[in-house]
């Protein structure tokens, strides 16, 4: 089936530091989404991406969709501490039921 | 604001017990995903639903079932637990057309 491969698998960084992720397919996606998950509870939407090439913001967070289809990064800008998390990246491809998730990358962030 | 209402939370099984993880949305959403959370493993699809009555397997569909008769419920049931079913599980929905899913708070279950 479908893989994605995230990295990196985690990061240590100072605040205020800007973050780089970024997630690769064997598989064309139509879809790239970026989710954050908060010790406890359930991802939540951050981004998403619909064409190839796109780039798109939302406050710190800046994200794009590959021009292959098959990758898509994530970049976080001026760390925060509350910034510190579970970053998922998802695509969906033709099956429009089924996302398949990356296996995040855990973000620690040192005030 | 429900959302999507995972329960129990926590549950511990024996080896051999079954049990049925419930999951509910109240946003009229057509689908419904099962995933299960392993360390350092992201989250793998078991089961999803296009809608009420059409279900079909995910990556790691083996020893669990789902059901969809009503659009807001979506169960997944563990018919004989094992071990190496401890995770946390996690139910998603959402709109066809709209590709964000709303998750559950999860469901942490140890098998022992």
């Amino acid at each position: 089936g479908q893989q994605l491969n995230q990295s990196p698998q985690s990061m240590f960084i100072q605040e205020g530091e800007d973050v780089s992720m970024n997630c690769t397919s064997s598989s064309i996606f139509n879809t790239w989404l970026w989710y954050k998950q908060d010790p406890g509870e359930g991802p939540v939407l951050l981004i998403a991406l619909y064409k190839a090439g796109e780039l798109t913001s939302n406050g710190r967070l800046t994200a794009q969709f590959g021009i292959t289809r098959k990758d898509s990064f994530l970049n976080i800008s001026a760390s925060i501490p509350s910034d510190v998390g579970i970053y998922f990246c998802a695509g969906q491809g033709t099956n429009a039921g089924k996302s398949t998730f990356g296996d995040g990358t855990t973000l620690t962030v040192k005030p | 604001n429900a959302g999507v209402t995972q329960t129990p939370k926590f549950q511990v099984l024996k080896t051999g017990q079954s049990m049925t993880l419930q999951c509910a949305q109240d946003m009229n959403h057509e689908y419904m995903s099962w995933y299960r959370q392993d360390p350092g493993m992201g989250l793998r699809l078991i089961h999803y639903s296009v809608g009420a009555g059409i279900t079909d397997q995910g990556e790691v569909p083996n020893g669990y079932n789902v059901s969809r008769s009503t659009t807001e419920d979506f169960p997944l049931r563990l018919l004989s637990a094992a071990p190496s079913q401890t995770s946390v599980y996690f139910c998603a929905s959402r709109s066809p057309g709209y590709t964000e899913a709303f998750f559950g708070q999860g469901t942490r279950l140890t098998v022992v």
